[in-house]
Formats: C-alpha cells, sequence, structure tokens
C-alpha cells in the first residue's frame, strides 16, 4: 500500500501522559499536513511540514504540541501531559511541492486519541 | 480567517435519484477549491481541486463547478448509488497555497 500511513489507529492514554502519532506520506511525496478533528466539528489546518522543516504551525496549540518531520523516518505529532480535550482524532495528509494550490493532499485514516 | 459553509448538513435520498450539494467560501484571495470523499472508517479521498472560475470537472456520475467571484462550488452526484453514501467536504485555499480550510461536510445516505 503506497498511501499515507498512520499508527497507531487508536491510541489511549491517561491524563497527564504523552502521545505520539507517527505518519509516513506517500512515496515521494516531501511535504505533510496534520489536522485534528474534534467531536461534532469539521477538520482543523494545525502544521505543515517539509523535511526537517516545519514551515506554518499556526494551527497548533501553543503549549503541549509539537510537530517534527525529520531527515529519515515518519512524521511525529507529539502530544505531552494530555488532558481530556486532546481526545479527537488526527490526520495526516501529504502532497508534493503544493504549487499554485492544484495538488490534492492524500490523506491517512487517521489516530484517533482517546483521553481517560 | 477563512470560513467555508457547506449546506445541506445532511441528506437522504432514493437510489436512482440526482442530488447537489453547496459549498461556498469568501471570494477574496482565493487559490484552490478541493472537494473531498470520506466513508466512514476510512481516509477522505480527492475528488477534484478547482482553480479557475467557471471550472467544471466530471468524474463519473460526480462532478461539480466553481465560481469564484461569488464564492461558491456545486458538486452534483448524478442517480445516486447507495455506494455514493459518504460525508462529502470542501476545503478552500484562500491566502495560502497550502492551508486547507474545510467545511463541516454534507452527509449523503442513499437508500436502496
Amino acid at each position: 500500500n503506497a498511501g499515507v500511513m498512520q499508527n497507531p489507529r487508536h491510541l489511549v492514554r491517561r491524563r497527564g501522559q504523552e502521545a505520539r502519532l507517527r505518519c509516513s506520506p506517500m512515496k515521494g511525496h516531501s511535504h505533510v499536513y496534520w489536522y485534528r478533528q474534534l467531536p461534532e466539528e469539521g477538520l482543523k489546518f494545525m502544521v505543515y511540514l517539509q523535511k526537517e522543516n516545519i514551515i506554518d504551525e499556526s494551527g497548533m496549540p501553543k503549549e503541549r504540541f509539537s510537530a517534527e518531520f525529520p531527515k529519515e523516518g515518519p512524521s511525529i505529532l507529539r502530544i505531552q501531559q494530555v488532558v481530556r480535550g486532546d481526545s479527537a482524532a488526527y490526520f495526516c495528509a501529504s502532497s508534493p511541492p503544493p504549487t499554485g494550490g492544484n495538488q490534492p493532499q492524500h490523506f491517512g485514516d487517521g489516530t484517533r486519541l482517546s483521553i481517560l | 480567517i477563512l470560513n467555508v459553509e457547506q449546506s445541506p448538513q445532511s441528506l437522504h435520498v432514493q437510489e436512482g435519484d440526482s442530488t447537489n450539494f453547496t459549498c461556498s467560501f469568501p471570494s477574496s484571495n482565493f487559490y484552490a477549491l478541493h472537494w473531498y470523499r470520506w466513508e466512514t472508517a476510512k481516509s477522505p479521498e480527492a475528488l477534484f481541486v478547482m482553480t479557475l472560475n467557471g471550472d467544471e470537472k466530471k468524474k463519473g456520475r460526480i462532478s461539480a463547478t466553481l465560481n469564484t467571484k461569488e464564492g461558491y462550488s456545486y458538486l452534483y452526484i448524478k442517480g445516486s448509488q447507495p455506494e455514493d453514501s459518504a460525508t462529502y467536504l470542501c476545503a478552500a485555499l484562500g491566502g495560502s497555497n497550502y492551508k486547507l480550510t474545510f467545511g463541516k461536510g454534507t452527509l449523503l445516505t442513499v437508500n436502496p
């Protein structure tokens, strides 16, 4: 399967623990986007990364959330000291360089994060 | 901040009916309009990307139009089938060529 791979599909954490969500982009894609879907809400942009660079993190909460896309390996969305309000579905998407905005983004199946 | 609105929120049709939904978005600083199809427990799947005013795209029984001057796009499904049941998302790019702002989607249920 050459699509966007996210793992785990489901993640349960207790309040105060750390959550790490992984995303491997489609083969040949070097641009990764993370979105969050809160209950009863639409997909909301969090962060846009290229290899080793954070291009736009304007949608990330200011504290506890971080993202990286290293030279080797998957992109990681890290949430420290999780709280109940972090419970959501987190989706990763990838694309070739988004020149002109005419490249569709290819989505993974998401990670459902539940905080106990 | 973009505001993308979709209507209706949900729709029930009978197999064979044709249907359409609306996506409205701010017409200023427009880059592109994306439509995605999202089946339950799967990932959103890209249907169309449209950039030019008057664009029309078609894939099988599904087609879409774009009016950038008035800020709306229509998605049409001709002869709906049960397998068309899904949430249809539109997303606008405005002010940047990468930051998609999604609507909340239209949930389509096609009854056999």
